[in-house]
């Protein structure tokens, strides 16, 4: 049971470049989000998702898209690689109900924006 | 909007000491309470959770507790040991929407734990 596989573990892009990080889930859950995290900053919601199809925007939205074609995967895409989105970036997953089970978390990406 | 506070860190006990993170949270529901563990080079790890008040919520010798009178989940564990070093996060999720929008975290805290 691999859980939440997030690709790729590094990468450094030059300003205005475009990527996409990769996240899958081989636990069926619904749910799914995607974070970053900074120094003195914790872990900030970027995007979530529901299920296959639907999504919405979280604490920090802005230079970030993702879409859910299916259950498994969910990825996040930055369409102009900016300096202030260097961080590590962590995909989450957990099953859906009335009592949250916690979310299960991904390995991380670690992105440099030079 | 929902928020966590717990203390800053670094926090440098000695080995078996006794370890306390406070944690305080600001929510308009009532939300479900985690602690999550971060070694260093890797993800999340659950470390332990609570549903509702007064619930304490135990793995590893860890244990927090739930009291909704002081909007606390504070982490405790009897006898630290150098494994333990890491860094802690505590978060809530909103149980009106049953988990859907994600987690809210506090800052996190470095714990150091010394031979």
């Amino acid at each position: 049971n691999a859980g939440v596989t997030q690709t790729p573990k590094f990468q450094v892009l030059k300003t205005g470049q475009s990527m996409t990080l990769q996240c899958a889930q081989d636990m069926n859950h619904e749910y799914m989000s995607w974070y970053r995290q900074d120094p003195g900053m914790g872990l900030r919601l970027i995007h979530y998702s529901v299920g296959a199809g639907i999504t919405d925007q979280g604490e920090v939205p802005n230079g970030y898209n993702v879409s859910r074609s299916t259950t498994e995967d969910f990825p996040l895409r930055l369409l102009s690689a900016a300096p202030s989105q260097t961080s590590v970036y962590f995909c989450a997953s957990s099953y859906r109900g009335t009592g949250p089970f916690g979310y299960t978390f991904g390995s991380g990406t670690r992105l440099t924006v030079v | 909007g929902d928020s966590v506070t717990q203390m800053e860190g670094p926090v440098t006990l000695s080995e078996e000491a006794f370890l306390t993170i406070n944690c305080t949270y600001t929510a308009t529901g009532y939300p479900s309470l985690f602690w999550y563990v971060q070694y260093p080079g890797e993800g999340l790890q659950l470390l332990l959770k609570a549903t509702k008040a007064d619930d304490k919520g135990s793995n590893k010798g860890f244990e927090a507790t739930y009291r909704k009178e002081t909007t606390s989940f504070h982490l405790e564990k009897g006898s630290v040991q150098v494994s333990d070093s890491a860094v802690y996060f505590c978060a809530l999720s909103d149980n009106a929407g049953g988990g859907a929008d994600g987690l809210t975290f506090g800052k996190g805290t470095h714990l150091i734990i010394q031979p």
